[in-house]
């Protein structure tokens, strides 16, 4: 168990629906990465969190957003879903931004039909 | 940018046979290394990292890898594969703040899976 908790685990939803995926981080990590991964992509960096504000981005689509609250979890949320978003998409945790070591959770897997 | 290149997405290896899988990988600054291994279904979890000091890391499960910055290369190996280890394997690099707005992205290569046989 790496400490990282990734809600829901499975989701299945229609094209064009919005959903919002939901990640609670290590106890103490202030760092929070989205990653999205498919088979035709591999693993894919989407963006990073710390401390609440964005630290950097990746190939995020402008139908996808994220935020960090004040209790440093972190939501994702995806809109306009298209068949190809169908993916498993990785919440990861560090203590720093720099990141010498994230820890990353069992993900949730979407599926767009 | 930094990028990595994973030689072999499959491996095959029978139990008690040498592990080595290779990762190469390109950074314009001093890079931190990671190998996870993820087995189906579930997430990616931490084998071994190098940021800094000894080039010649230990992780679990017995596997090690070797930073070599003149071969751009940081191979993962273990001397005696076991049916256990059977899994995906990525390699990943991150700059750290050397990497400016990049901070701690990883950047993964594609994954070897490597198989055991009996």
């Amino acid at each position: 168990d790496s400490g990282v908790t990734q809600t829901p685990k499975h989701l299945i939803t229609a094209t064009g629906q919005r959903v919002t995926l939901r990640c609670s981080p290590r106890s103490g990590d202030l760092s929070v990465y989205w990653y999205q991964q498919s088979l035709d992509q591999g693993l894919q960096f989407l963006i990073q969190y710390y401390n609440g504000e964005e630290r950097a981005k990746g190939n995020i689509l402008e139908r996808f957003s994220a935020q960090q609250f004040p209790d440093l979890h972190s939501e994702l949320n995806l809109s306009s879903l298209e068949l190809g978003d169908s993916a498993l998409y990785f919440c990861a945790s560090s203590a720093t931004q720099q990141n010498t070591e994230a820890f990353f959770g069992q993900g949730t897997r979407l599926t767009v039909v | 940018a930094q990028s990595v290149t994973q030689l072999g997405s499959h491996v095959s290896v029978s139990e008690g046979a040498l592990v080595l899988l290779r990762c190469n990988y390109s950074s314009s600054v001093p890079p931190y290394l990671f190998w996870y291994v993820q087995y189906p279904n579930q997430g990616l979890q931490l084998l071994l990292k190098y940021t800094t000091g000894a080039t010649l890391v230990k992780g679990i499960n017995g596997f090690e890898a070797e930073f070599k910055k003149s071969e751009t290369s940081f191979h993962l190996t273990k001397p005696s594969a076991h049916m256990s280890d059977a899994a995906e394997y990525f390699c990943a690099v991150s700059v750290g703040f050397a990497g400016g707005t990049s901070y701690g992205k990883l950047t993964f290569g594609q994954g070897t899976i490597l198989t055991v046989h009996p």
